[in-house]
């Protein structure tokens, strides 16, 4: 079946050290792929999307390409900072008619000056 | 724009009863999903709605049900509650059915059933 698979956290690193989430997937077809941030105490906010292969998503400093030959979505920022502390979920939609996402488990960074 | 809202914020249920949750997307979307968090299962897709007819489901029991107004409100109904149905449930809406469209999420509500 459809489904997503994300590295298990916690992440914990220092302020400007260089960040790698790891999320696959399994899918039928062509989905489109999504990071969802959820801040403290905040409700779901989309970070980035790809919605076809090769793709790349951008935005506040992260970065991610859809790839299709290893069914991957990784999410990458170079110089992370205090507040980009949150839980991080990966997601796929498409694998059915409408918007319905499939998240992986969520990854939860924490940052530290 | 308003984002989307959801009633009640917080709710605390015995086993048995029923309740239902309200959601009310963002001016202009008019489709709707549902889903379910908890620390166990993460993040869980209950159905979504466009234009009062629900396109999708997801494997949950018959229990949990819901419905969308002609103004694209949603409600969700959960009914003979079991312990195992406290969680947070969140609301999302977009603007249209495409797999590629961004949702918006509301806050959620913490449902408690004791």
């Amino acid at each position: 079946g459809n489904s997503v698979t994300q590295m298990e956290g916690p992440v914990t690193l220092s302020e400007e050290a260089f960040l790698t989430i790891n999320c696959t997937y399994t899918a039928t077809g062509y989905p489109s792929l999504f990071w969802y941030v959820q801040y403290p105490g905040e409700g779901l906010q989309l970070l980035l999307k790809a919605t076809k292969a090769d793709d790349k998503g951008s935005n506040k400093g992260f970065e991610a390409t859809y790839r299709k030959e290893t069914t991957s979505f990784h999410l990458e920022k170079g110089s992370v900072q205090v507040s980009d502390s949150a839980v991080y979920f990966c997601a796929l939609s498409g694998f059915q008619a409408g918007t319905a996402l499939i998240f992986g488990k969520g990854t939860t960074l924490s940052v530290s000056s | 724009k308003a984002g989307v809202t959801q009633t009640p914020r917080y709710l605390i249920k015995t086993r048995g009863q029923q309740v239902t949750l309200s959601c009310s997307p963002i001016s202009g979307h008019r489709s709707v999903s549902w889903y379910q968090q908890t620390p166990g299962q993460g993040l869980q897709f209950l159905f979504e709605y466009f234009s009062e007819t629900q396109r999708n489901k997801g494997n949950f029991p018959g229990r949990f049900s819901g419905r969308q107004f002609s103004n694209s409100r949603s409600e969700m109904n959960v009914s003979t509650l079991e312990l195992g149905d406290s969680a947070l449930y969140l609301c999302a809406s977009s603007p249209g059915t495409l797999g590629g469209n961004e949702q918006f999420f509301g806050p959620g509500t913490r449902l408690t059933v004791l």
